[in-house]
């Protein structure tokens, strides 16, 4: 069975604080990991996926095979950081269904 | 195209009526997925289409919910004879396959509401 734990409901940092949601993961085959994001009163969206090895609005998240983890991280946090993020799990092959963490709310202050 | 967009935004009912909501996915995505999110808990996958063919069910769904997309474009989840349990935030998104994998975009959800 496929697993996503995010272990923090919430994380709060000051604003230019490094920021660093964690995500672990449990899968027999080859994982496609993502990070969704949900802004206040927004819908869900795709922020980043692990297999485009990209920096979307200065998150980065780095796949290590050997922790079975998938953290997601940025150095300076901004107040528009502020939002509910969830790790997701896909299927190899098929890219259908999501599992998806519980979430961590991530709340930056001044 | 906004998006991928749901009807009813909220919807109450008592115990044990049906309630069918709608998802009108992007036009040119050919899947489509339902979750449900209950509070403090992700989303949990329900089921899947690939046009009008439905490919993956989950155990999650009863066979107390059917889902439908007769057209391979907007889809229904139906519930019969709701249960307080079914209270919770249903989402649906869409995709297109093959494309970026795991891009899938969320619509608003419904709130689901039983009394």
């Amino acid at each position: 069975a496929q697993r996503v734990t995010q272990p923090e409901k919430l994380l709060s940092v000051f604003k230019g604080a490094p920021v660093e949601l964690k995500c672990n993961y449990s899968y027999s085959g080859s994982p496609e990991l993502f990070w969704y994001v949900q802004y206040s009163r927004q819908r869900l969206q795709l922020l980043l996926r692990h297999i485009s090895r990209e920096s979307i609005k200065g998150f980065t998240a780095d796949l290590n095979k050997g922790e079975t983890s998938f953290h997601l991280k940025k150095p300076f946090a901004q107040e528009e950081d502020s939002a509910m993020y969830y790790c997701a799990l896909g299927n190899t092959g098929t890219a259908s269904k999501l599992t998806f963490g519980t979430g961590t709310r991530l709340q930056v202050t001044l | 195209d906004t998006g991928v967009s749901q009807d009813p935004r909220h919807k109450i009912t008592k115990r044990g009526q049906n309630v069918t909501f709608r998802c009108d996915p992007i036009s040119e995505h050919n899947r489509l997925y339902w979750y449900r999110q209950t509070l403090g808990q992700g989303p949990e996958f329900l089921t899947y289409f690939q046009n009008e063919a439905q490919l993956e069910k989950s155990r999650l769904l009863s066979d107390r919910f059917s889902a439908e997309r007769p057209k391979g474009s907007f889809s229904t989840l139906e519930i019969q004879r709701t249960e307080q349990g079914d209270s919770a935030m249903y989402l649906c998104a869409s995709s297109l396959e093959p494309g970026p994998r795991g891009e899938q975009y969320f619509g608003p959800g419904t709130r689901l509401t039983v009394t």
